[in-house]
């Protein structure tokens, strides 16, 4: 069971370049998101799905796109990258009941990316 | 909006000592309360979580967290570290019946043998 699987693992662009960050699951899980990790300020929200098909802002949305076409992908792009989003980011998922917010969050690795 | 805030930034301690994390949220509604740990290269995972209940929750290794309703609280404790025990913790909350999952900035812990 592989989990929350987030590729590349490390990446280097270039300011103005555009990217997309993939992530799957195979948890069958219908709640995914994006956080960004950097020193100081926690882990942030980007973005998040409860369902294909469905998105929504988190607390820092500004520069990034998601979409949610199947219940397994939940890739995030970058549309121009910029210094400002150098960071790590983490994919992650959950199983979501009505009613009962997002329940645990399952965590992929990690994807470091740094914007020159 | 939720937000969550964790008092420590840096706490450090000596093997055998005892550990309290304080986190307080601001959120007027019913929510769950979760803890996660970091490991120094490693991804977040699950330390304990409060849905509801005993407001006294036992996670993994030892861990504890009491959830104080009328303090908006959840701090997180353990009687004795562990050098093992070096880490960043995250206190994260989420309303009931909401999608989104708040962070606090995190507290990290260093434990010396």
């Amino acid at each position: 069971n592989a989990g929350v699987t987030q590729t590349p693992k490390f990446q280097v662009l270039k300011t103005g370049q555009s990217m997309t960050l993939q992530c799957a699951q195979d948890m069958n899980h219908e709640y995914m998101s994006w956080y960004r990790q950097d020193p100081g300020m926690g882990l942030r929200l980007i973005h998040y799905s409860v369902g294909a098909g469905i998105t929504d802002q988190g607390e820092v949305p500004n520069g990034y796109n998601v979409s949610r076409s199947t219940t397994e992908d939940f890739p995030l792009r970058l549309l121009s990258a910029a210094p400002s989003q150098t960071s790590v980011y983490f994919c992650a998922s959950s199983y979501s009941s009505s009613g009962s917010g997002t329940g645990e969050l399952f965590f992929g690795e990690g994807s470091r990316l740094t914007v020159l | 909006a939720q937000s969550v805030s964790q008092h420590n930034h840096h706490v450090i301690l000596s093997e055998a000592a005892s550990l309290e994390l304080g986190c307080n949220y601001s959120y007027g509604g019913t929510v769950n309360l979760f803890w996660y740990v970091q490991y120094p290269g490693q991804h977040l995972q699950l330390l304990l979580k409060y849905f509801s209940g005993d407001p006294l929750v036992k996670g993994i290794k030892g861990f504890e967290a009491e959830f104080i309703k009328s303090k908006f609280s959840f701090n997180l404790r353990k009687p004795s570290v562990q050098w093992s025990d070096t880490a960043e913790y995250f206190c994260a909350v989420n309303a009931r019946g909401g999608t989104a999952l708040i962070f606090g900035k995190g507290t990290t812990l260093s434990v010396s043998s």
